[in-house]
């Protein structure tokens, strides 16, 4: 089954580009999902199917996904995109669904 | 508008079990599954389990095999997730949230219920 890896942290100062990477070995085999989580409240689908941004998200939230590698860009960070994100992926197989780790995005 | 409510917050004995609802409203109840991902404090998402209304079909992961059941009632559109043998371990934040096929990404999530496990 999928074991997702994604980096503890990521710091970006307002303005700039924040880029959170998902990695597994054979994630080029199926779609990637992207969530983002406040404190304290539920977690917010940003991206679905590697690239696709649900109505209602910024445009500033863009993915990609390139060979083992899913990342999530952030482009021209905002105070309120401080959050943890994970990615999600769902093992057609085993029919089991797999997170990611999280990352955590502190704005500084 | 698509919404999840969950049921509300709760403490249990370990050893003890705990069922959590899940209402949905608006949007079809046909063609979509519901999950509960849980989240111990200061932790990630959880996987646990998922139901497919229409079908009554479940699937659980590995970790809560034995221990976790996920009903659907169609006819109030509501979700079950009942966990047993709790133990402190078992203090999170369960949510449930609505899976797309074939899709695969979970588009709507519930509020979250708090259950704590405690002497």
């Amino acid at each position: 089954s999928f074991v997702l890896s994604q980096p503890p942290s990521v710091s970006v100062a307002p303005g700039k580009t924040a880029t959170i990477t998902c990695g597994e070995v054979n994630i080029g085999n199926t779609g990637v999902h992207w969530y983002q989580q406040k404190s304290g409240q539920a977690p917010v689908l940003v991206i679905s199917s590697d690239s696709d941004r649900p109505s209602g998200i910024p445009d500033r939230f863009s993915g990609s996904k390139s060979g083992n590698t899913a990342t999530l860009t952030i482009s021209r960070v905002e105070a309120v995109d401080d959050a943890d994100y994970y990615c999600q992926v769902w093992d057609g197989n085993s029919d089991l669904y797999v997170f990611g780790p999280g990352t955590k995005v502190t704005v500084l | 508008q698509v919404q999840l409510v969950q049921s509300e917050t709760e403490v249990q004995k370990p050893g003890s079990s705990v069922k959590v609802s899940c209402r949905a409203s608006g949007g079809p109840f046909t063609g979509i599954s519901i999950s509960w991902v849980r989240q111990a404090p200061g932790q990630g998402l959880e996987w646990m389990g998922r139901v497919i209304p229409i079908l009554g079909l479940d699937k659980y992961a590995q970790p809560f095999e034995g221990r976790v059941k996920i009903t659907a009632d169609r006819s109030t559109r509501t979700v079950f997730m009942e966990l047993s043998g709790l133990t402190f371990g078992d203090t999170a934040v369960y949510y449930c949230a609505r899976g797309s096929t074939p899709t695969y990404f979970f588009d709507y999530w519930g509020q979250g219920t708090l259950i704590t496990v405690s002497a």
